[in-house]
């Protein structure tokens, strides 16, 4: 079974630019989250799908962070315009089960480490 | 209020030493998921265990043993016989049946094995 796939690997940017990640979750997880993952702490939730619905975006910066996930599959987030603060590894993760259940773990991916410089 | 609280930040062991990681729960839910995460340098989380709040049978895999107890709200992790490989960051998590599959982390320990 092929793992949760994220890309970039890396990315450095200034400040006030933008950038996106791309994340593809395994086949047939209906469930997708992002994290960030600051340097020194554990995985942050900031933005979860279920399909191609938004379950949770509490915690999601929405002015300047942006995330889709439009045929319910592959998600891409976006920043823009990016800050120093922002720079951390963000992490997509998949899960099978249905959103209310609880019980499935997440699967994730390699993460996208963000440099703003 | 953090619902996952992982006391300790690093831990040194040297190698075949035994090594327990702490984790602390909080929630007012009575379904509930418990998981551990290992984080190796290369940065993937990997996933080592799911308990359930109604099963508080402890479980041994390998080298490998959680402590479930819901007395204390916590959910300890030991690594017997420790190796280099198991140097790693290790994650508590916590999953509310009520909150829709909402992963809640700790802070992380930072386990570092010495040949």
């Amino acid at each position: 079974e092929a793992g949760v796939a994220q890309s970039p690997r890396y990315k450095i940017i200034e400040k006030r630019q933008s950038v996106a990640f791309w994340c593809n979750p395994i086949s047939g997880h209906a469930t997708l989250y992002w994290y960030q993952q600051i340097l020194g702490q554990g995985p942050k939730l900031l933005i979860q799908f279920q399909n191609n619905g938004v379950v949770d975006d509490s915690q999601l910066p929405k002015d300047r962070f942006s995330a889709e996930r439009l045929k319910g599959v592959d998600s891409t987030l976006k920043i823009q315009p990016a800050k120093l603060e922002d720079s951390a590894v963000y992490l997509c993760a998949s899960s099978l089960v249905p959103f209310d259940s609880g019980n499935s773990p997440l699967h994730f991916g390699n993460g996208t480490r963000l440099t703003v410089t | 209020a953090q619902k996952v609280t992982q006391a300790q930040t690093e831990i040194s062991v040297v190698e075949k030493e035994d090594v327990t990681l702490d984790c602390v729960y909080e929630t007012r839910d009575t379904t509930y998921y418990l998981f551990w995460y290992k984080q190796p340098p290369s940065g993937e989380l990997v996933f080592l265990i799911r308990r359930n709040s109604f099963d508080e049978q402890n479980e041994i895999s390998g080298r490998y043993s959680w402590n479930f107890q819901k007395s204390t709200s916590s959910f300890n992790f030991t690594i017997t016989a420790s190796q280099v490989v198991d140097s790693a960051v290790y994650f508590c998590a916590l999953s509310e049946a009520n909150t829709g599959n909402q992963f809640y982390f700790g802070t992380g320990t930072s386990l570092t094995v010495i040949p």
